[in-house]
């Protein structure tokens, strides 16, 4: 089984600022995927950011950006010049490759504030 | 397109009762996920349904089943409420592996 483990539960950042959440995950497959899926107040969860495991290359989108490291298990997201609409619950995620069926395996979550 | 939309948004119901979600999928999406969202629990995984087929199941007990129909929408049973049913119950729609694309949830309180 897999198992995701986000070990902030809460963070702060300054509008404009950089954070960086950071995702440990124990899986013994070889073929995943992994996400970074945001739920603000709304609790609306909206993906964030994918990295395709057999990718070697960061994946970015705009101001997120993630440093995945595959043979430490890492997978952290920085956002960059944060905003006050960055501010939500930050849900780490694993989902192995089979071809077929489709289940996340989230972590405990992240909430982060932006303040002004 | 329309994004994915679940009915009711909210529901109170009584220990012992029986209760339905509904969640219908962005147009093209065969592929629907349930999870459930606790405090104490954090996301679970439910199941999955493609084509109307169980593909895949969480650890829950029998009193949670659901189904798929020929449309594509799903809908989830939990018979004999228990007051740790209360929870935000979360369904994802998905075209490939690569995403999921959830819908704003049915926020269900058991008393």
């Amino acid at each position: 089984a897999q198992t995701v483990t986000q070990s902030q539960p809460e963070m702060s950042v300054q509008e404009a600022e950089t954070v960086t959440l950071s995702c440990t995950y124990d899986t013994s497959e070889s073929n995943y995927y992994l996400f970074w899926y945001k739920q603000p107040p709304s609790r609306q969860m909206i993906l964030v950011i994918r990295q395709e495991a057999y990718k070697q290359q960061n994946a970015t989108e705009n101001r997120f950006s993630v440093n995945f490291q595959k043979a430490a298990k890492s997978f952290s997201l920085k956002i960059s010049d944060s905003q006050l609409g960055d501010t939500a619950m930050y849900f780490c995620a694993f989902m192995k490759l089979t071809g077929t069926a489709s289940k996340l395996t989230f972590g405990t979550g992240t909430r982060l504030q932006v303040t002004l | 397109k329309a994004g994915v939309t679940q009915t009711p948004r909210y529901l109170i119901k009584t220990r012992g009762q029986q209760v339905t979600l509904s969640c219908s999928p962005i147009s093209g999406h065969r592929s629907v996920s349930w999870y459930q969202q606790t405090p104490g629990q954090g996301l679970q995984f439910l199941f999955e349904y493609f084509s109307e087929t169980q593909r895949n199941k969480g650890n829950f007990p029998g009193r949670f089943s659901g189904r798929q129909f020929s449309n594509s929408r799903s809908e989830m049973n939990v018979s004999t409420l228990e007051l740790g049913d209360s929870a935000l119950y979360l369904c994802a729609s998905s075209l490939t592996e690569k995403e999921q694309y959830f819908g704003p949830g049915t926020r269900l309180t058991v008393t």
